[in-house]
């Protein structure tokens, strides 16, 4: 399988704290996206990393890529009780195919 | 704005019966996919559509058909339902890279 695995498979942390979440893949990729699933709802897109980048901001979230590894890191700073949600890695390996391949997920709890 | 829509909500089947699922955007994007979600397997793709008229099977296509006949549409359907279908399903769309996701089916086999 060409699945992305996300590390760790839940995290628990305070409000106010950072968050760092880890995806590892197998084979060389286009790009590397992460969504965040709500309990119940659909996934929202937050962030994309292309195989050229090596890091990007958006907001609280940084994301890094490490092509060499085969890894990146989503780091949510401040985090807040409304950060609580699954958050998921998700490969492109062919460019232009727009299909991608989910990992299973960091399930993320943010405490007031 | 709908974005995407999906009905059922849930719905309680009973195996060896036939149900689609339906998936309608109204952003004109090309690309169409359909997705499972299980507890501890993540999202795996089932099937998509790149384009109005062109399907393609994904990771998990056995015992799922879809079908594009235009732009907007993308039904999933379960031509003999088993109890392993049982799964929460996600239609999505894009244009381009970022994918938009529907607010999913749960579906339960029986």
């Amino acid at each position: 399988s060409q699945q992305g695995e996300e590390d760790p498979q839940a995290l628990s942390i305070q409000e106010g704290e950072n968050a760092t979440m880890n995806c590892s893949y197998k084979t060389s990729i286009n790009n590397l996206q992460w969504y965040r699933q709500n309990s119940g709802r659909g996934l929202v897109h937050l962030i994309l990393i292309r195989s050229n980048e090596r890091e990007k901001h958006s907001g609280r979230l940084r994301v890094t890529l490490d092509t060499s590894k085969k890894s990146s890191s989503l780091l949510i700073t401040a985090s807040r009780a409304a950060d609580t949600a699954s958050y998921f890695c998700a490969t492109e390996f062919r460019a232009g195919s727009y299909q991608l391949t989910f990992g299973k997920g960091t399930k993320l709890s943010v405490i007031p | 704005i709908a974005g995407i829509t999906q009905a059922p909500t849930s719905q309680i089947l009973a195996a060896g019966r036939r149900m689609t699922l339906r998936c309608t955007q109204d952003m004109r994007h090309n690309a169409m996919y359909w997705y499972r979600q299980d507890l501890g397997l993540g999202l795996r793709l089932i099937h998509y559509s790149n384009t109005a008229g062109t399907t393609g099977k994904g990771e998990v296509p056995d015992g799922y058909s879809v079908s594009r006949a235009n732009t907007d549409d993308f039904p999933l359907t379960l031509a003999s339902a088993v109890p392993s279908q049982t799964s929460v399903y996600f239609c999505a769309s894009s244009f381009g890279d970022e994918q938009f996701f529907g607010p999913g089916t749960r579906l339960t086999v029986l």
